[in-house]
């Protein structure tokens, strides 16, 4: 089965510690996407990346990190330069065509995570 | 700058339609539609592309004004299973290789028996 997978479903920190949270595709999609969900607020994008070894900060980049290292894969960290990590962390791929705009995006589970 | 949605709930009665819109201060190229059960996944619904072509729902329905840079989805005849956040994702005119969606706030849907 293809699809779009995301570990763990929920993660605790404690205030201060770095976290990375994993997203993995088997779709075969070029671009990836992590976003930040809170209550009322939509979907904020924080990175995301259309090829392997090159990614672009969204629009809630600060305090976040990722790298794309295999096309499979593009985990999130959380760094503690993050003033509210407290979120819903949702992470999307699509398929790229250029000459008809974006592709839809298929979302995994998410990851809720809480600092404490 | 996020699309805005409007209105911000919607409460229907089964069988009843709705009219939720999407609205955007800048050129679009592209307006996805996704819902969302609570604790779950975004769920694609609907792409409408500039230039009138139209993928998505079988069941939901879509229009796109390209001049007023606006987005209405049409439910019809709702059912239970619709209700759910409705979010549009817009992509810009001009943003070439990097392009990206920016999604609204999202409207919350209640579909009761």
């Amino acid at each position: 089965d293809g699809g779009i997978t995301q570990s763990p479903k929920y993660l605790f920190r404690k205030e201060g510690q770095n976290v990375t949270l994993s997203c993995e595709q088997n779709l075969n999609h070029d671009a990836m996407y992590w976003y930040r969900q809170d209550p009322g607020q939509g979907l904020r994008l924080i990175y995301y990346s259309q090829i392997v070894n090159d990614f672009q900060k969204g629009d809630i980049a600060e305090g976040y990190s990722v790298s794309r290292e295999k096309k499979e894969s593009f985990p999130l960290t959380v760094t503690s330069a993050q003033k509210n990590p407290t979120a819903f962390y949702l992470c999307a791929s699509s398929m790229l065509a250029f000459d008809r705009g974006l592709s839809e995006h298929f979302f995994g589970p998410g990851t809720r995570l809480t600092v404490l | 700058q996020q699309p805005v949605q409007s209105p911000q709930a919607v409460i229907l009665r089964e069988g009843e339609d709705a009219v939720i819109n999407c609205s955007s201060s800048k050129a679009l190229y592209s307006v996805h539609w996704y819902r969302q059960k609570h604790g779950e996944a975004p769920v694609f619904l609907m792409i409408l592309l500039k230039g009138g072509e139209q993928k998505g729902h079988e069941k939901i329905s879509a229009s796109f004004n390209e001049k007023k840079q606006q987005s209405s989805l049409y439910l019809t005849a709702s059912q239970l299973s619709y209700s759910g956040t409705y979010f549009c994702g817009t992509e810009t005119l001009g943003t070439g290789a990097n392009s990206k969606l920016t999604f609204g706030k999202g409207i919350t849907l209640s579909v009761r028996p």
